[in-house]
């Protein structure tokens, strides 16, 4: 079965300094892996997707078949960074959505 | 671009009685949205797939009878949750597949505020 796995319920560091949210799957094809990001009383907003390979607002992500692994890192993090972080897979052609458990990510001053 | 509202933003009702949320897809049109139940400080989970024109497809576990979907035209479907009970209070979040933005990704789900329902 398909599997999304967010170890971290809460994240907290300093403005400045790195920040890795760390995601892992589970699924035996080929899966389309996304970070999705709600802040504070939004909507959840896709963040980003393996398939760009983009930078977005300093995150970046690379998907590791071998380790089963997308994890999300930014080099110096931001307090507007703070925000729930949710790890999302698609099997189906972006039909469905399998989402970890969610990463709270608090930066403070 | 690809803005979802669902309406109501929040809802109370009493237990026995039937709520209807609204899920719509404002300036672009989705044959397909996806209905999810998020408990507190849990993730989201698929309910159900809504597809214009058909039946909804259930996830296993979701009682098709309890939680009707209608999906009648390209902008709105709609969850009813029939004959509430405490435990169906959640916040209930859709999404809607619309046209991928830049960045070579064909179609993107874009959510809603999300509903929040509490039943007393």
């Amino acid at each position: 079965a398909q599997r999304v796995t967010q170890p971290e319920k809460l994240l907290s560091v300093f403005k400045g300094a790195p920040v890795e949210l760390k995601c892992n799957y589970s699924y035996s094809g080929s899966p389309e892996l996304f970070w999705y990001v709600q802040y504070s009383r939004q909507r959840l907003q896709l963040l980003l997707r393996h398939i760009s390979r983009e930078s977005i607002k300093g995150f970046t992500a690379d998907l590791n078949k071998g380790e089963t692994s997308f994890h999300l890192k930014k080099p110096f993090a931001q307090e507007e960074d703070s925000a729930m972080y949710y790890c999302a897979l698609s099997y189906t052609g972006f039909q469905k959505l399998v989402f970890g458990t969610g990463t709270r990510l608090l930066v403070s001053p | 671009g690809a803005v979802v509202s669902q309406h109501p933003s929040w809802v109370i009702c009493k237990s026995g009685t039937s709520v209807k949320i609204e899920c719509r897809s404002l300036d672009f049109q989705a044959t397909t949205m996806f209905w999810y139940r998020q408990f507190p400080k849990q993730s989201l989970m698929l309910m159900a797939t809504s597809n214009e024109g058909s039946k909804a497809t259930y996830e296993q576990g979701v009682e098709k009878d309890k939680f009707l979907i209608n999906h009648a035209s390209l902008t709105l479907s709609t969850l009813t949750v029939t004959s509430a009970h405490p435990e169906d209070s959640s916040f209930y979040i859709c999404s809607a597949r619309g046209p991928g933005l830049a960045g070579g990704l064909r179609y993107e789900q874009y959510f809603g505020p999300g509903t929040r329902l509490t039943v007393t």
